[in-house]
């Protein structure tokens, strides 16, 4: 089955402490995307990647990092200069290229994010 | 500044009624929109489509309505059933942003009453 996995599913952090939110895709898609959803609100794109080895910020990168080493893995590190970590987070992927197809995201099931 | 906004955070029908969620953009460059649809600690799943040079957009019972005059989309659910009571989330691609970039709308809660 074909599909994007996030781990862990809920996740607990420290005051001061990084914590890494897990990606991976077996959909062979090129772009990959993490977004953070807080209550009452939508999707706010942290960072993206449209290729290996390369990624933007997005709207609301301060506090957090990534990498993107292999196509099938993109992940997101939510650190200690990020004030309000408590979210939850979506990881998704999408094909590159022209017209509709490229703007068909996937998304995997979410990481809930609590700060101790 | 929002660029995709629901004003409508819920809505709540009766099976077998139409559903219309409503959805406003300001950036007239975005050319695709979408409709997503998620359920409560799932990731969400795309539902349909529209590009910017059409105006409706038909699959099954879901319709999607564009009016590039007014900035404004909707989707249609005709009937309305229990299982499609979910979070509800239109999204915009292109503005001259790069590709594959989606903007979400906060979302409108639709609850279907059996």
């Amino acid at each position: 089955d074909g599909g994007i996995t996030q781990s862990p599913k809920y996740l607990f952090r420290k005051e001061g402490q990084n914590v890494t939110l897990s990606c991976e895709q077996n959909l062979n898609h090129d772009a990959m995307y993490w977004y953070r959803q807080d209550p009452g609100q939508g999707l706010r794109l942290i960072y993206y990647s449209q290729i290996v080895n390369d990624f933007q910020k997005g709207d609301i990168a301060e506090g957090y990092s990534v990498s993107r080493e292999k196509k099938e893995s993109f992940p997101l590190t939510v650190t200690s200069a990020q004030k309000n970590p408590t979210a939850f987070y979506l990881c998704a992927s999408s094909t590159t290229g022209w017209g509709l197809a490229k703007n068909i995201q996937y998304f995997g099931a979410g990481t809930r994010l609590s700060v101790l | 500044d929002q660029q995709v906004k629901q004003n409508s955070p819920s809505l709540s029908v009766q099976e077998g009624r139409i559903s219309i969620l409503n959805c406003d953009y300001t950036n007239s460059m975005f050319d695709y929109f979408l409709w997503y649809k998620k359920y409560p600690a799932e990731g969400p799943t795309f539902l349909i489509s529209i590009s910017s040079i059409k105006d409706k957009n038909e699959d099954g019972r879901f319709t999607v309505f564009l009016n590039k005059s007014a900035k404004h989309l909707s989707l249609h659910i005709v009937p309305s059933q229990p299982g499609d009571s979910a979070v509800y989330f239109c999204a915009a691609s292109g503005g001259g942003t790069s590709y594959g970039k989606l903007t979400f709308g906060q979302g409108t809660i639709l609850t279907v009453h059996p």
